[in-house]
């Protein structure tokens, strides 16, 4: 089972469209968790850490469920500009390794 | 600026060589990582450092090689015995790993071997 799993997609929705992506990760020890976004052959750029209170930022919600052990970003009112890999990073508690999901691929079309 | 920088941008290789990518940052951070990612896929752990003068393996390891002799530098050396070194190469740095605080990364390296 690998340590941090998403679903690879890709989500193609319209624009203005709501959608949620979900990452489970296996190790209960992880302590910090984020949502980065890739677009295609760029470096991943930090788009919200999850806390585990949940946490808003504009369009995009992030929330960490503990006990299910999953972390979940929904985007609401989807843009063109949105299109992009949505990586999923757990740091693993034990050791302090920055672990990557695969990523889920979103399009947004017209 | 502060930031993390890695050099040479496209690097190609013949077979059988060794090649070093670099990996620099200016951000004051302990931990330094490289990560692999192969088309289409995610990004995989091949070597981690949290400290200077201490590295440890990630998952894929095998056929690379790494140094960690000052702070801001995180060199990672290809090597032949890397069966498929053909990726793009991903260098990130943090504060720490028990920071809780997000990771920068460089630009990357795309290595071609021809």
């Amino acid at each position: 089972r690998k340590e941090v799993e998403q679903d690879p997609g890709p989500f193609n929705v319209p624009e203005g469209a709501t959608v949620a992506f979900n990452c489970t990760y296996s190790n209960s020890a992880s302590q910090s968790f984020f949502w980065y976004r890739q677009d295609c052959r760029k470096e991943p750029k930090l788009l919200m850490s999850v806390y585990s209170s949940g946490n808003e930022d504009g369009r995009f919600t992030a929330q960490l469920n503990r006990a299910s052990q999953y972390i979940s970003l929904l985007i609401r009112d989807s843009k063109l500009s949105d299109s992009a890999t949505y990586l999923c990073v757990v740091i693993a508690g034990n050791t302090g390794k920055l672990i990557f999901g695969q990523g889920t691929t979103l399009q947004v079309k017209p | 600026d502060g930031g993390i920088t890695q050099s040479p941008k496209y690097l190609f290789r013949k077979e059988g060589q060794n090649v070093t990518l670099s990996c620099e940052q200016n951000l004051n951070h302990d931990a330094m990582y490289w990560y692999r990612q192969d088309p289409g896929q995610g990004l995989r752990l091949i070597y981690y450092s949290q400290i200077v003068n201490d590295f440890q393996k990630g998952d894929i390891a095998e056929g690379y090689s790494v140094s960690r002799e000052k702070k801001e530098s995180f060199p990672l050396t290809v090597t032949s015995a890397q069966k498929n070194p053909t990726a793009f190469y991903l260098c990130a740095s943090s504060t720490g790993p028990h920071m809780n605080t997000e990771a920068f990364f460089g630009q990357g390296t795309r290595l071609t071997v021809v």
